[in-house]
């Protein structure tokens, strides 16, 4: 098993450009989750999922989207990036919302 | 706002010495977790307790839950220097207004020196 697989590693991005980070998970889960990592704020919640179809809004969730067309994948797009999206991004996936969480090896995003 | 704080921010020890970890959190919680994270890596679960339980062990693992302060604490004892990492608690609320997340902490960077 694989558990959860970011999608890319590593991107450089210019501001205003757009581009979707791809999150998979082979567990069967239905629970999906997109963090962000800055320096000493530790992980902040995006958006997330609770089943295929469904999308929820989290702690900081403007200039995100996301969609869950499958139950495996979550997908979080930038529309238009800014500076202040640069980041460690983090996709994690749960069986249930208060269960544990299995996190893949993250995204780091640099907007230029 | 974040639902837990880790205290301290940073901690350093020598190898073989115990290392304890607080965590606060503001509201009523289903259950809270602790998470750690190798440097450049993501997180890995360590371990969970629940609102009604009030110590559980795991390995060199001790985390305590005191549901009346807001707050658990992680003990590493005999700490080695494969535990350097970041540590992390994780909270999920008994808010019934949306559903159920996991919402973590700042977290504590943990240095072992051999």
């Amino acid at each position: 098993n694989a558990g959860v697989t970011q999608t890319p590693k590593f991107r450089v991005l210019k501001t205003g450009q757009s581009m979707t980070l791809l999150c998979a998970q082979d567990m069967n889960h239905e629970y999906m989750y997109w963090y962000r990592q800055d320096p000493g704020m530790g992980l902040r919640l995006i958006h997330y999922s609770v089943g295929e179809g469904t999308t929820a809004k989290g702690e900081v969730p403007d200039g995100y989207n996301v969609s869950r067309l499958k139950k495996q994948n979550f997908l979080l797009g930038l529309e238009s990036a800014a500076p202040s999206q640069t980041s460690v991004y983090f996709c994690a996936s749960s069986y249930r919302g208060n269960t544990e969480a299995f996190f893949g090896q993250g995204t780091r995003l640099t907007v230029v | 706002s974040q639902q837990g704080e880790e205290d301290p921010q940073a901690l350093s020890i020598q190898e073989g010495e115990n290392a304890t970890m607080n965590c606060s959190y503001k509201t009523s919680i289903n259950n809270l977790q602790w998470y750690r994270q190798n440097s450049g890596r993501g997180l890995v679960h360590l371990i969970l307790i629940r609102s009604n339980e009030r110590e559980k062990h795991s390995g060199r693992l001790r985390v305590t839950l005191d549901t009346s302060k807001k707050s658990s604490s992680l003990l590493i004892t005999a700490s080695r220097a494969a535990d350097t990492a970041s540590y992390f608690c994780a909270t999920v609320s008994t808010r019934k207004t949306s559903y159920d997340k996991v919402i973590f902490g700042p977290g504590t960077s943990l240095s072992v020196i051999p």
